[in-house]
């Protein structure tokens, strides 16, 4: 069966510090990576998705970076964190575009 | 664009009662996909149910069932009996055929009290 994993599971971090998150999925192959932000407990809005190695995709223009370094491998960066950054980020995966996205534990980020 | 409405904000509801989650969406594409998660407190979206636009069949799955309506464009969700365990957010969510997003709907919580 697949697995997502995510770490770390909770991140403070000072405004202007950099950010690596990484999330891994087990037990599939060649699956669409994605990652969503969900800000103040609501609204889930989805950041980048990849469909293959290298290949990132990014819905909004922002402070963040994502990177798939390998098949099942997903990390979002930045360089520099804004207080804004601060949320909930969720890692999902599916097999194609329509399918169902299966969602990991989550990372809750606090920018102080 | 893809838009999807979940108007309750917040229902709380005593033990064993039912509580009907409603969805309302918009969306251009002849196909599209319907999604239900569960966020508990732990945060984690669990997946509950997938539903395509030419498949307007309702659906019960132990005390959950779904209803969706096309003409109305509807896709709303009751809990039988409901349980403390129950108490979590609850998102709707919709794609198009081609999409590799998922737009979610603000989500409504659901508070259960023994």
């Amino acid at each position: 069966s697949q697995t997502i994993h995510q770490w770390p599971a909770t991140l403070v971090q000072p405004v202007g510090s950099p950010l690596s998150l990484e999330c891994t999925v087990e037990g599939t192959s060649n699956p669409n990576l994605y990652w969503y932000r969900q800000a103040a407990g609501r609204g889930l809005q989805l950041l980048f998705y990849s469909v293959g190695i290298g290949q990132i995709s990014s819905e909004v223009p922002q402070n963040l970076s994502a990177s798939r370094p390998q098949d099942r491998q997903f990390i979002l960066s930045s360089k520099k964190l804004l207080l804004s950054d601060s949320g909930f980020y969720l890692c999902a995966w599916s097999v194609r575009a329509r399918d169902t996205q299966y969602f990991g534990p989550g990372t809750r980020l606090t920018v102080l | 664009a893809q838009k999807v409405t979940q108007a309750q904000t917040e229902i709380s509801v005593v033990e064993k009662e039912d509580v009907t989650l409603d969805c309302v969406y918009e969306t251009r594409d002849t196909t599209y996909y319907l999604f239900w998660y569960k966020q508990p407190p732990s945060g984690e979206l669990v997946f509950l149910i997938r539903r395509n636009s030419f498949d307007e069949q309702n659906e019960i799955s132990g005390r959950y069932s779904w209803n969706f309506q096309k003409s109305t464009s509807s896709f709303n969700f009751t809990i039988t009996a409901s349980q403390v365990v129950d108490s979590a957010v609850y998102f709707c969510a919709l794609s198009g055929a081609g999409d590799y997003k998922l737009s979610f709907g603000a989500g409504t919580t659901v508070t259960v009290r023994a």
